[in-house]
């Protein structure tokens, strides 16, 4: 069936470092790539989407890659700061069965420590 | 512009019990969605209605649970009886028209439901 796979599970960085969250899909008809950042107590919030017609996105200190070959995907946080900290979800949008659900990743917990 | 509102925020419920969620999607979104997080795992597909209809009730684990969506607003999903297993995060999601590209699901706060 249709999966995503998301690394690391859990990532702990520096105030100011990179960080780099990547996924993997299993259904090549997937064509929205939507992520998610889900603060403690909080609903998900979309915080950046891609999709399949753009190899990359931009917003700020926020990007996305998409590789459709190797149906890969990651987000790219850059000068990461305290209020990053948070679980992120990567997703995909399935068509088994129906459309336009999301297919989600067990998530990532970054901690950005200052 | 008010979000998708859910209701209750928690409850804690004894197995063999019934509940029932409520979900308000965003004024105007004809797609609603509900999902569920179990266990700290990945944010799992339960269905999707468009208006009214079920368009996709794939994801619904057994016939324990029953969603509707009458005159297509808000919606519920009822779990009778509960089980154990059944205890985690449920949320909602809305968005606009699908045919119009619009994607972008809009998520709720969930309500966490415990079932002991």
């Amino acid at each position: 069936g249709e999966n995503v796979e998301q690394h690391p599970s859990t990532l702990s960085v520096q105030e100011g470092d990179s960080a780099v969250i990547k996924c993997t899909y299993s259904d090549s008809a997937s064509n929205y790539f939507p992520w998610y950042k889900q603060e403690l107590g909080k609903r998900p919030q979309l915080i950046i989407d891609i999709r399949s017609n753009v190899g990359e996105k931009k917003d700020q200190r926020i990007a996305v890659t998409l590789n459709k070959t190797a149906k890969h995907f990651s987000l790219h946080i850059t000068e990461t700061q305290p209020e990053d900290s948070a679980v992120y979800f990567c997703a995909a949008r399935g068509f088994s069965g129906g459309y336009n659900k999301l297919i989600f990743g067990a998530g990532t917990r970054l901690a950005v420590h200052p | 512009e008010a979000g998708v509102t859910q209701f209750p925020s928690h409850s804690v419920i004894e197995k063999g019990q019934t509940v029932t969620l409520r979900c308000d999607p965003i004024s105007g979104h004809d797609n609603l969605y509900w999902y569920r997080r179990v266990m700290g795992k990945e944010i799992k597909f339960l269905l999707h209605f468009v208006k009214e209809s079920k368009q996709d009730e794939s994801g619904m684990p057994n016939n324990r649970f029953l969603a509707e969506r009458t005159g297509g607003t808000y919606s519920t999903l009822k779990v009778q009886p509960a089980e154990l297993e059944d205890s985690g995060v449920y949320f909602c999601a809305s968005s606009l028209k699908t045919g119009r590209g619009s994607y972008e699901q809009y998520f709720g706060p969930g309500t966490r439901l415990t079932v002991t």
